[in-house]
């Protein structure tokens, strides 16, 4: 068990650019989460993930985000036409589907969009 | 509307004191109570978890309670440490899974 792993850990892009991060969730985990988090603040849901299954998505994902999980194993979320808002630590976690079940974090892409 | 509040939003300590973190749930119907640590840069950790049933919880120094009836649940931490210092987050289990987070305590130990 290597954790969740996130890459890059550190994103700096222009505002306009697309990125796309990368998320390995922990290898028997079904559900993975994605989150942003700002300053000060607890994180925020955008969307998870049910093995392939995308199930849930927050009004929070507007229509320049997106994710996926192909197979699901790793998941990738992409924005495309950054904008400075977006600047944020973007969380991806996994759990087991177990309601007693701990969402396990990586440690995060910090987003600057300059 | 389902919320958690957390109190105080930070908090300034000297090494090897106590304190307490509060957490207030407005979720319903509810199914469990977590308190994560997050170290500054990093993904937040589970410290323990709390449910329906559960009053008193410990975990080394970190002691978390829940009132089921009043939807309040703390953290306590005992004899603290220059390496508590962290943000801790209540996440509330609602039905069909749903987690609502609270916005977190900033603490902060100081020798």
């Amino acid at each position: 068990d290597t954790g969740v792993s996130q890459d890059p850990r550190h994103k700096i892009t222009k505002r306009g650019q697309n990125v796309t991060f990368r998320c390995d969730p922990i290898s028997e985990h079904n559900r993975l989460y994605w989150y942003r988090q700002t300053l000060g603040q607890g994180p925020e849901f955008l969307t998870y993930f049910q093995n392939e299954a995308q199930l849930e998505k927050s009004r929070l994902l507007s229509d320049r985000f997106s994710a996926e999980r192909p197979k699901g194993s790793f998941s990738t979320l992409e924005i495309q036409r950054t904008e400075q808002g977006d600047s944020a630590m973007y969380l991806c976690a996994s759990s087991l589907d177990r309601a007693s079940s701990p969402l396990h974090f990586g440690n995060g892409t910090r987003l600057t969009v300059t | 509307k389902n919320q958690v509040e957390q109190s105080p939003q930070s908090l300034i300590i000297l090494e090897g004191k106590n304190c307490t973190l509060q957490c207030n749930y407005t979720v319903s119907p509810f199914s469990n109570l977590r308190w994560y640590k997050q170290d500054t840069g990093r993904g937040p950790v589970s410290l323990t978890i709390m449910t329906f049933s559960e009053n008193t919880k410990s975990n080394g120094r970190y002691t978390a309670t829940l009132d089921a009836d009043t939807k309040q649940s703390s953290l306590h931490i005992t004899a603290s440490q220059l390496s508590d210092s962290a943000s801790y987050i209540c996440v509330v289990r609602g039905g069909t899974d749903k987690l609502i987070f609270g916005t977190g305590t900033r603490l902060q130990v100081f020798p």
